[in-house]
């Protein structure tokens, strides 16, 4: 059972460039979210999703994208790269929104735009 | 809008000692987690708080909740080096989705 996995694990960028940041589960999990976890600080919700083909905007969703095609899938797009957005992303998911648990966290992506 | 403080940020321990984390958020929830995360790591899951009162126990760990005042304390007893990692309490949103708002953390070190 592997869980939530995200590739890759670390990433260079130039600025302009684009890339997909990959989060993939095995548990069948409903829910889904991607967050920012800058140098020092919380965890910021950037997307989240409640079940294939249902998307929506977190907290911090300028310059992302997300699709969610299947249940397993919950890819994030980073379009025109720019330095801010620098910081580790981490996939978390989830069985439902009134589960006895905690998250299931990927093991993130460092991602360094420069 | 949703708002998680903890503190301390920062608290250097010596083994043996007890100590307690703070959690205080802002509008209504019915429930919180902890989480622990390693440097360089991820995020682990430590306890769920489900309701007014609730207390959670996990080795030198223990959680609680007081939702009248929007409070959780992670306490920890006689502390180990084990222990040393950055704590974070998240709050879920009492909306659907289930989306958490965590607080800064609290990097706790434990000297001997």
């Amino acid at each position: 059972n592997a869980g939530v996995t995200q590739t890759p694990k670390f990433r260079i960028l130039k600025i302009g460039q684009s890339m997909t940041l990959q989060c993939t589960q095995d548990m069948n999990h409903n829910y889904m979210y991607w967050y920012r976890q800058d140098p020092g600080m919380g965890l910021k919700l950037i997307y989240y999703s409640v079940g294939a083909g249902i998307t929506d905007k977190g907290e911090v969703p300028n310059g992302y994208n997300v699709s969610r095609s299947t249940t397993e899938d919950f890819p994030l797009r980073l379009e025109l790269a720019a330095p801010s957005q620098t910081s580790v992303y981490f996939c978390a998911s989830n069985l439902s929104d009134r589960t006895y648990y905690g998250y299931t966290f990927g093991s993130g992506t460092r991602l360094t735009v420069v | 809008e949703l708002k998680v403080e903890q503190n301390p940020l920062f608290l250097s321990m010596q083994e043996g000692k007890n100590y307690t984390i703070y959690c205080n958020y802002s509008t209504t929830s019915d429930r919180l987690y902890w989480y622990r995360q390693d440097p360089g790591k991820s995020l682990e899951s430590l306890f769920v708080l489900l309701s007014n009162g609730a207390v959670k126990q996990e080795g030198r760990l223990m959680a609680s909740l007081d939702t009248k005042a929007r409070l959780s304390t992670l306490h920890i007893t006689a502390a180990v080096h084990d222990l040393s990692a950055t704590y974070f309490c998240a709050v879920a949103s009492n909306t659907n989705a289930g989306k958490s708002t965590f607080g800064d953390g609290t990097t706790l070190t434990v000297k001997p």
